[in-house]
């Protein structure tokens, strides 16, 4: 099984600031297989990133997910107050696993 | 408009059953994969099951042998039956879309709740 580690576990940053979080497998990952998903309390997960690099529909193009093989990132390059939220990297290999998350907390 | 909506979720003994219902409007539950997807209180996300188009289904080892995920065309509803429930069971239940070409979960209902407890 393809484990996710992403860091650091919470960024405390400020609006308008650029966040860049890390995503890490255990081996290698296909860039077509790796997605970002932010949640905010009490919601479902949303959909930002697939294909470690396309933006889903309606998502702001301030967020953009790059990386390949086992280093992944999602960078949102200036933060606005709705996006505070705990953000998960996921993979699609031979299963499905999710990272631990990066909570993203206004400093 | 493309939504899925979740039910089911309760309270349930250790060793007790469940069955989740996921009804999808705005696209057909039996031409796309469908997962299930859980997050225990505090936690993150852990991928319980799919079903494929096709029908084939697998299984997080967590598990295996005691989840069966199903669905029902006619209703366009995906299922989730849970049997022999423990306390590390616990968690919200989503169902979600997994996106063929996305390769990634599109669609989520909104989430129930299932505690196990006596």
């Amino acid at each position: 099984e393809i484990v996710l580690t992403q860091s650091p576990g919470t960024l405390s940053l400020s609006p308008g600031e650029r966040a860049t979080l890390s995503c890490r497998a255990s081996q290698s990952v296909s860039s077509s297989y790796l997605a970002w998903y932010q949640q905010k309390p009490g919601q479902a997960p949303r959909l930002l990133i697939y294909g470690a690099s396309s933006r889903a529909t309606g998502i702001p193009d301030r967020f953009s997910g790059s990386g390949s093989g086992t280093d992944f990132t999602l960078t949102i390059s200036r933060l606005e107050p709705e996006d505070f939220a705990v953000y998960y990297c996921q993979q699609y290999g031979s299963a499905y696993t999710f990272g631990q998350g990066t909570k993203l907390e206004i400093k | 408009e493309v939504q899925l909506v979740e039910s089911g979720g309760g309270l349930v003994q250790p060793g007790g059953s469940l069955r989740l219902s996921c009804a999808a409007s705005g696209f057909t539950v039996s031409s796309n994969y469908m997962s299930w997807v859980r997050q225990a209180p505090g936690k993150g996300l852990e991928w319980v099951s799919v079903i494929y188009s096709g029908g084939s289904t697998y299984y997080a080892d967590s598990v295996k042998g005691r989840f069966t995920i199903s669905r029902d065309n006619s209703k366009n509803t995906l299922y989730l039956q849970m049997n022999s429930l423990r306390a590390e069971d616990t968690a919200v239940y989503y169902c979600a879309r997994d996106h063929v070409t996305m390769n990634a979960f599109d669609i989520w209902g909104q989430g129930t709740m299932v505690t196990v407890s006596s």
